[in-house]
């Protein structure tokens, strides 16, 4: 199957400062999204993002398909950012539709 | 437009025992997923299910069992409990399940083994 790969594990930012998160796969995949883990669990939709770039507030991703990585970026970081980013991946043309997740990347940002 | 919904959101239940999670997908959305996820194994998927067939199953013990019915909505139960089985349980609806669609999760059942 599919294998996610996310970096860094763990980052300490200084409010206000502005991180880029990365995602690489090791296969073509047509369905990339990238979530925010709420201190409750839930998973937050961020972008749905197989290629292209797009942009949300403070918030921006890129994925350049061919090279098998994706990018989040975060602008100006706040406190409510901390949590955990997860990348997740899948490929229905294979016949599967189960979303392959990374082990995320834990944020915390610091007043 | 209402979000994926999950019942119960916490559950404790003995070793043995048996348990059922149920997942309401966004309204019009007929593809649903169940996910496990644990501190030691991560976010791992258990099943999808789309016009009440199970089209996909992860690599789990046939314990895991789950359906879909007609509006949708889907169970998936746990027979036999085992410690190991605690985790939190998360539920993804999707808009038609015939193409890479964009998955909305809910907000999750923790199950508790003791």
């Amino acid at each position: 199957g599919i294998q996610v790969e996310q970096s860094p594990p763990d980052l300490i930012l200084q409010e206000g400062a502005n991180s880029t998160l990365r995602c690489n796969f090791s296969d073509s995949v047509n369905n990339l999204q990238w979530f925010h883990q709420n201190p409750w669990g839930q998973l937050i939709n961020l972008f749905y993002i197989p290629s292209g770039t797009k942009q949300n507030g403070r918030l921006s991703a890129t994925t350049v398909a061919t090279e098998r990585y994706s990018l989040l970026y975060i602008s100006s970081s706040q406190t409510t950012d901390s949590g955990v980013y997860f990348c997740a991946v899948a490929n229905s043309g294979a016949g599967s539709y189960q979303l392959t997740f990374g082990k995320g990347t834990k944020l915390s940002v610091i007043p | 437009k209402a979000g994926v919904t999950q019942t119960p959101r916490y559950l404790i239940k003995t070793r043995g025992q048996q348990v059922t999670l149920s997942c309401s997908p966004i309204s019009g959305h007929r593809s649903v997923s169940w996910y496990q996820q644990t501190p030691g194994q991560g976010l791992q998927f258990l099943f999808e299910y789309f016009s009440e067939t199970q089209r996909n199953k992860g690599n789990f013990p046939g314990r895991f069992s789950g359906r879909q019915f007609s509006n949708s909505r889907s169970e998936m139960n746990v027979s036999t409990l085992e410690l190991g089985d605690s985790a939190l349980y998360l539920c993804a609806s999707s808009l038609l399940g015939d193409g890479p669609y964009e998955q909305y999760f809910g907000p999750g059942t923790r199950l508790t083994v003791t």
